[in-house]
């Protein structure tokens, strides 16, 4: 089956980094993203990973191991405007084509 | 460059009623999604439109669901006759064809509420 776990919410300071990770089970993995989405928008698109290491971009830095079903979001020099909810989302691959299965999402709470 | 835009934003109908939901994609983009997030749960895939062609709809809930792309550009979405579980907000997202990525871009999405 397809299964995409990730914590609930956290919290971390103004200034600090944070780290959220994503586990996966899926049967033809091709890629997964991150998005942001602020309570009322949509979601934005922050990165997409599809081979093992790491993608950084500004303050974003996205990790995958597909080998261990992982991927991390870390996110530097954290910012009010930072707090939002984090979604996982991978792309599976079947015979008719590919579809993007999303994660509950991490609510993060910046905190001065 | 417009994004996507969805309409209505919101929309409150009693159940019984039929709703029209609709999407306009980023021009250009050939595969336009519609996805569905109920109150505390994870965005559920709904359909996947290559131009006017339906490419796969297998996360349809049940035929009171129907899906149009006539033209290949704008679509709909309706719900005939709605039920109290339909609630929730449904999103449209497009990607440009042949990319490898398949990023996909996001409308702010239309919030369904069914009394």
């Amino acid at each position: 089956g397809q299964n995409i776990d990730q914590p609930t919410e956290m919290t971390a300071t103004e200034g600090a980094i944070v780290q959220i990770n994503c586990t996966y089970q899926t049967s033809g993995f091709n890629g997964l993203f991150w998005y942001q989405q602020h309570a009322g928008e949509a979601p934005t698109f922050l990165s997409y990973n599809v081979l093992d290491g790491l993608e950084e971009k500004g303050r974003f830095s996205s990790f995958l191991s597909r080998s261990k079903g992982y991927s991390y979001l870390l996110l530097k020099e954290l910012q009010m405007k930072d707090s939002a909810s984090y979604l996982c989302a991978v792309r599976d691959l079947y015979t008719g084509g590919f579809k993007t299965i999303f994660g509950a999402g991490t609510r993060l709470f910046v905190k001065a | 460059e417009a994004g996507v835009t969805q309409f209505p934003s919101h929309s409150v109908i009693e159940k019984g009623q039929t709703v029209t939901l609709r999407c306009d994609p980023i021009s250009g983009h050939d595969n336009l999604y519609w996805y569905r997030r109920v109150m505390g749960k994870e965005i559920k895939f709904l359909l996947h439109f290559v131009k006017e062609s339906k490419q796969d709809e297998s996360g349809m809930p049940n035929n009171r669901f129907l899906a149009e792309r006539t033209g290949g550009t704008y679509s709909t979405l309706k719900v005939q006759p709605a039920e109290l579980e339909d609630s929730g907000v449904y999103f449209c997202a497009s990607s440009q064809a042949g990319r490898s990525t398949d990023t996909q871009y996001f409308g702010p999405g239309t919030r369904l509420t069914v009394l």
